[in-house]
């Protein structure tokens, strides 16, 4: 009954550093969604894939890059951290069917120094 | 594109008084809308959600929110709130057609005794 896995759960690097978050979900859900959460600004959605194979920009996208590995995995890197990249990331999955709901994973606190 | 905004930034109501957050949407076409909460350190948790038909919605702990398409307007009450509904809440619009899900800058709700 996991629905969304992100790891790590914590992780702190320094300005230049590169790393991957994880994301992978049980619920073979189609559609796939990284999103940033800073205080007083809600959520921003960085990236997102439709479906398996494909990925698009989302409101913030500028440092970094995705991978849609599989339908089950989604993943998000930083090539070269910057302290405006400090935040909370949200991994989200969506069924793509009518009458449903996005879920979320439990985050990633990132703190770059 | 769709867009959320969230009036209140944080709102203090007394343990058994009522509670409303607001919500106003931005959509060109009939929106999907959802509530979430958020309690410190945890992911999203749904609260409820509208697609279509009634437009007075129930939800989980007691929730419920009311779309007025008039006002676009899609705001969360609880008639008596108890201390653990501390949290913040998200309102959030979805656009299933372009797979984005855009939310509110959030409200901080706190319980005082």
């Amino acid at each position: 009954n996991a629905g969304v896995t992100q790891t790590p759960k914590f992780q702190v690097l320094k300005t230049g550093q590169s790393m991957t978050l994880q994301c992978a979900q049980d619920m073979n859900h189609n559609s796939m969604y990284w999103y940033r959460q800073d205080p007083g600004m809600g959520l921003r959605l960085i990236y997102y894939s439709a479906s398996e194979g494909t990925t698009d920009k989302g409101e913030v996208p500028n440092g970094y890059n995705v991978s849609r590995l599989n339908k089950r995995e989604f993943s998000l890197r930083l090539e070269s951290a910057a302290p405006s990249q400090t935040s909370v990331y949200f991994c989200a999955t969506l069924s793509g069917a009518a009458n449903t709901e996005a879920f979320f994973g439990q985050g990633t606190r990132l703190t770059v120094v | 594109a769709q867009s959320v905004t969230q009036p209140d930034i944080h709102i203090t109501v007394s343990e058994g008084a009522s509670l409303e957050l607001r919500c106003n949407y931005s959509y060109g076409a009939t929106p999907y809308l959802f509530w979430y909460v958020q309690s410190p350190g945890q992911g999203l948790q749904l609260l409820l959600k509208y697609f279509s038909g009634d437009t007075l919605v129930q939800g989980i702990k007691g929730f419920e929110a009311e779309f007025k398409r008039s006002q676009s307007s899609f705001n969360l009450r609880k008639p008596s709130v108890h201390w653990s509904d501390a949290a913040e809440y998200f309102c959030a619009v979805g656009a299933w057609s372009d797979y984005k899900l855009s939310f509110g800058a959030g409200t901080t709700v706190t319980v005082r005794a």
